[in-house]
């Protein structure tokens, strides 16, 4: 089975503070994917990655960036974390770019902004 | 704006009844992902549906694709305390793009 591995279940941070959450999968997969999920809006793509070192922007990409130097880990960054991106976020990998694959979901970070 | 609207938002049923959640979208998908979510997990997928007029069973749950593969429904017959979850429907064109969910409880 194909684990996907968030780093934290929850995270308390400032406003202000530089965030990383962090996200492993162990099938080699190429297309990993960060969304935040809330309330009433189902969940909202923020970056995906095809592979190493590639990224590309989905819907919502202001005030976060992203890194994937490793086939396996792909990170978000909130370069300047503020109240509105409190939220769940979710992580994500699917095997390639083609249509009609799963994608297999982490568990979720609970992302609080204080 | 989200591509695709799912209803109800929210539907709370009697163990043994039956239930029906829509996805409806204006766009066009190669294909239409069904995944089903419970508290503080992640989203794990249930079908995908190709073609259109598609019809799949998964136990006692059917997934239909429309004819024009814009639309879909998925219905739960005999519902269980255990079919309790977030459904989410998600239209697959290379990155998927996801309804805003329906909340469904299932009262034993």
């Amino acid at each position: 089975d194909v684990k996907v591995t968030q780093s934290s279940r929850y995270l308390v941070k400032r406003t202000g503070e530089k965030v990383f959450l962090e996200c492993v999968q162990d099938m080699d997969h190429e297309n990993m994917f960060w969304y935040r999920q809330d309330p009433g809006l189902g969940l909202r793509l923020i970056y995906f990655s095809y592979d190493v070192k590639m990224k590309e922007k989905g819907d919502i990409p202001e005030g976060y960036s992203v890194s994937r130097e490793k086939k396996e880990r792909f990170s978000l960054i909130l370069e300047s974390a503020s109240t509105n991106q409190t939220s769940m976020y979710l992580c994500a990998s699917r095997e390639t770019g083609y249509s009609n694959q799963p994608q297999h979901f982490g568990d979720g970070t609970r992302l609080s902004i204080l | 704006t989200q591509l695709l609207e799912q209803s109800p938002q929210f539907l709370s049923i009697q163990e043994g009844e039956n239930l029906t959640v829509y996805c409806n979208s204006s766009s066009v998908f190669s294909s239409l992902q069904w995944y089903r979510q419970e508290p503080g997990e992640g989203p794990v997928l249930l079908v995908t549906v190709v073609t259109g007029g598609e019809v799949k069973k998964l136990k006692r749950l059917t997934f239909q694709f429309g004819d024009a593969r814009k639309d879909s429904s998925l219905h739960i017959t005999a519902a269980q305390p255990g079919d309790t979850g977030l459904y989410l429907c998600a239209g697959d064109d290379y990155k998927l793009s996801f309804g805003a969910g329906t909340t469904v409880t299932v009262r034993a």
